[in-house]
């Protein structure tokens, strides 16, 4: 059984520009989150899909985007970068849109500068 | 709306000192309720839950213990070691809707030998 994982691990972009970060959910899970770690901060829920759907978001503007995949793969595009995006974004899968446990990846540091 | 708050860092403890890391948490309902750990460079890992008053989490000496009539989810170990040392997470998912994690700022534990 393979766990969370995201890539790329690390990535710097200019301000301005397009990023997209990916996560493959643990083996069976179909509920993928996205939440942003500021420094020094706890995470912050930036929304969830379960099969396929968005199905709850946190207080993230529209740049924020997402798409889940028909093997529940995610990935999380934000468009025009500012500087306050730089931060470690961590997927984390479940099985289920309501299970008390969810499983986490190592993140994708972003730096923007 | 759902908080978790959690004692500032860093906490320095010698190798073997008791641990005690205050949470207390604003949700309604019966949220379910879970310590994260981070060591430094990587991403969050599940140390225990709780999903219903007065039930005890446990796990690699690490215990909290859901208290409904206090809020509170307080993290103990008996005898702390260097490799203890990482940030700690406080968390909760709230009952029923969609599985948000809130979570705490993090406290910062440093153990020396």
């Amino acid at each position: 059984e393979t766990g969370v994982t995201q890539s790329p691990t690390h990535l710097i972009k200019t301000r301005g520009q397009q990023v997209t970060l990916r996560c493959s959910s643990q083996s069976g899970h179909n509920t993928v989150s996205w939440y942003q770690q500021a420094l020094g901060q706890g995470p912050q829920f930036i929304f969830q899909y379960y099969r396929e759907e968005e199905n709850g978001r946190g207080n993230f503007p529209p740049r924020f985007s997402g798409l889940q995949f028909p093997n529940y793969s995610s990935e999380l595009n934000v468009n025009a970068l500012e500087l306050d995006d730089s931060a470690l974004y961590l997927c984390a899968s479940s099985l289920g849109q309501r299970n008390t446990e969810a499983f986490f990846g190592q993140g994708t540091r972003l730096t923007v500068v | 709306g759902n908080s978790v708050t959690q004692m500032e860092g860093p906490v320095t403890l010698s190798e073997e000192a008791f641990l005690t890391i205050n949470c207390t948490y604003t949700a309604t309902g019966y949220p379910s309720l879970f310590w994260y750990v981070q060591y430094p460079g990587e991403g969050l890992q599940l140390l225990l839950k709780a999903t219903k008053a007065d039930d005890k989490g446990s796990n690699k000496g690490f215990e909290a213990t859901y208290r409904k009539e206090t809020t509170s989810f307080h993290l103990e170990k008996g005898s702390v070691q260097v490799s203890d040392s990482a940030v700690y997470f406080c968390a909760l998912i709230p009952s029923g809707g969609y599985q948000k994690v809130t979570f705490g700022t993090g406290t910062k534990l440093q153990v020396i030998p």
